[in-house]
């Protein structure tokens, strides 16, 4: 298994602005899933991109994947108060055990 | 679909004792359930894999005596914290495949807070 490296740690915003994270890893996946944990909870499956797209929507996430550079990243866009979390990217080649790096913490104030 | 629910939510017990956290998946069969360990402001840590009817593989430096795991039907894994101490003070959380193979993404229980006293 390889855990995908999160960047930045932490990110700090205000409510309507863009907020942009950028997951990294170091071999070849089949996907690559993005997760938020808000504090005190489990991880809340965000989005799921295979690896012969190139970006995803939902609703105010955008996922893009770069394959050549084995990177990825996660838009969320109008963000609000409730967005506040912890974001974990997951690279995956076929089915193994989830391991996460130490994410992006981001702050939405109001 | 493809829910965990995860209990108790929080529990606080004296030195010693043990601990049992149920994660039971709803509306899908869970093969496979992932234990997971997170201590305030870490990522998550993977303490080990169980499949149904068979032994838990845990992961390095994870005691295997300390953190029982069952795995004895196709919607319910336990995990078991013996003999706790304060150190073991956490908060435990499950995840499943949503489907074989986990390629439509993995679902988690809600965690559960063990403090030990």
């Amino acid at each position: 298994s390889q855990q995908g490296e999160e960047d930045p740690q932490a990110l700090s915003i205000q409510e309507g602005e863009n907020a942009t994270m950028n997951c990294s890893y170091k071999t070849s996946i089949n996907n690559l899933q993005w997760y938020r944990q808000n504090s005190g909870r489990g991880l809340v499956h965000l989005i799921l991109i295979r690896s012969n797209e190139r970006e995803k929507h939902s609703g105010r996430l955008r996922v893009t994947l770069d394959t050549s550079k084995k990177s990825s990243s996660l838009l969320i866009t109008a963000s609000r108060a409730a967005d506040t979390a912890s974001y974990f990217c997951a690279p995956l080649t076929g089915f193994q055990k989830l391991v996460f790096g130490t994410g992006t913490r981001l702050l939405v104030s109001p | 679909g493809a829910v965990v629910s995860q209990h108790p939510s929080w529990v606080i017990c004296k030195s010693g004792t043990s601990v049992k956290i149920e994660c039971r998946s709803l509306d899908f069969q869970a093969t496979t359930m992932f234990w997971y360990r997170q201590f305030p402001k870490q990522s998550l840590m993977l303490m080990a894999t169980s499949n149904e009817g068979s032994k838990a593989t845990y992961e390095q430096g994870v005691e295997k005596d300390k953190f029982l795991i069952n795995h004895a039907s196709l919607t319910l894994s336990t995990l078991t914290v013996t003999s706790a101490h304060p150190e073991d003070s956490s908060f435990y959380i499950c995840s499943a495949p949503r489907t074989g193979g986990g390629s439509d993404g993995y679902t988690f229980g809600s965690g559960t807070r063990l403090t030990v006293v």
